[in-house]
């Protein structure tokens, strides 16, 4: 069935670092891939998203390119700040499997420091 | 604002007790979920439904019922709660046409504990 694995945290940065959050999933068809952010006491918003192989998603500094040869989606972004803080959900929907169902990684939470 | 709207945000059970928690959206969408946030685990789905007066289980349906009388509201009841339910609990809609296309509209969360 489809999945999504996603790193463990919680990690932790100084800010300016670089962030990188790995990604990886089980599909049966042709999934697209997104990554949701959740802050503090707030519910999950769409942080960007990839439809097909090859495509970069990108927002608010945040990229992630659909690999379909390792089945990834790993996120990452060059300069962190504090108000990056929050935890991350790597999903995917999948068409074949039907029902217009998200299946959500476990969250890494990201905490960066001044 | 537009969006999901989730009502109540926190609520104390006693182990037994029923409750409602209300979802309301503004914007249109078919499609509403009910999902549970636990520790470790993720999202995970609860029940779904795809139009006004139709729902579907999910991954974690027992010990909930949902409906959707009307094509803005969907309601998940807990009609005998266990400890076992303390959670965080999130609605989410999304349009007609597949995930993949828009992605999901989430509220805020209804933080539930069960004593």
């Amino acid at each position: 069935g489809d999945s999504v694995t996603q790193m463990e945290g919680p990690v932790t940065l100084s800010e300016e670092a670089f962030l990188t959050i790995n990604c990886t999933y089980t599909a049966t068809g042709y999934p697209s891939l997104f990554w949701y952010v959740q802050y503090p006491g707030e519910g999950l918003q769409l942080l960007l998203k990839a439809t097909k192989a090859d495509d970069k998603g990108s927002n608010k500094g945040f990229e992630a390119t659909y690999r379909k040869e390792t089945t990834s989606f790993h996120l990452e972004k060059g300069s962190v700040q504090v108000s990056d803080s929050a935890v991350y959900f790597c999903a995917l929907s999948d068409r074949e499997a039907g029902a217009n169902n998200l299946f959500f990684g476990t969250g890494t939470r990201l905490t960066v420091i001044p | 604002n537009a969006g999901v709207t989730q009502t109540p945000k926190f609520r104390v059970l006693k182990t037994g007790q029923s409750m409602t928690l209300l979802c309301a959206q503004d914007m249109n969408h078919e499609y509403m979920y009910w999902y549970r946030q636990d520790p470790g685990m993720g999202l995970r789905l609860i029940h779904y439904s795809v139009g006004e007066g139709t729902t579907a289980k999910g991954e974690v349906p027992d010990g909930y019922n949902v409906s959707r009388l009307k094509k803005q509201n969907f309601l998940l009841g807990l009609e005998s709660a266990a400890p076992s339910q303390t959670s965080v609990y999130f609605c989410a809609s999304s349009y007609r046409s597949w995930a993949g296309s828009y992605g999901y509209t989430f509220g805020s969360g209804t933080r539930l504990t069960v004593v």
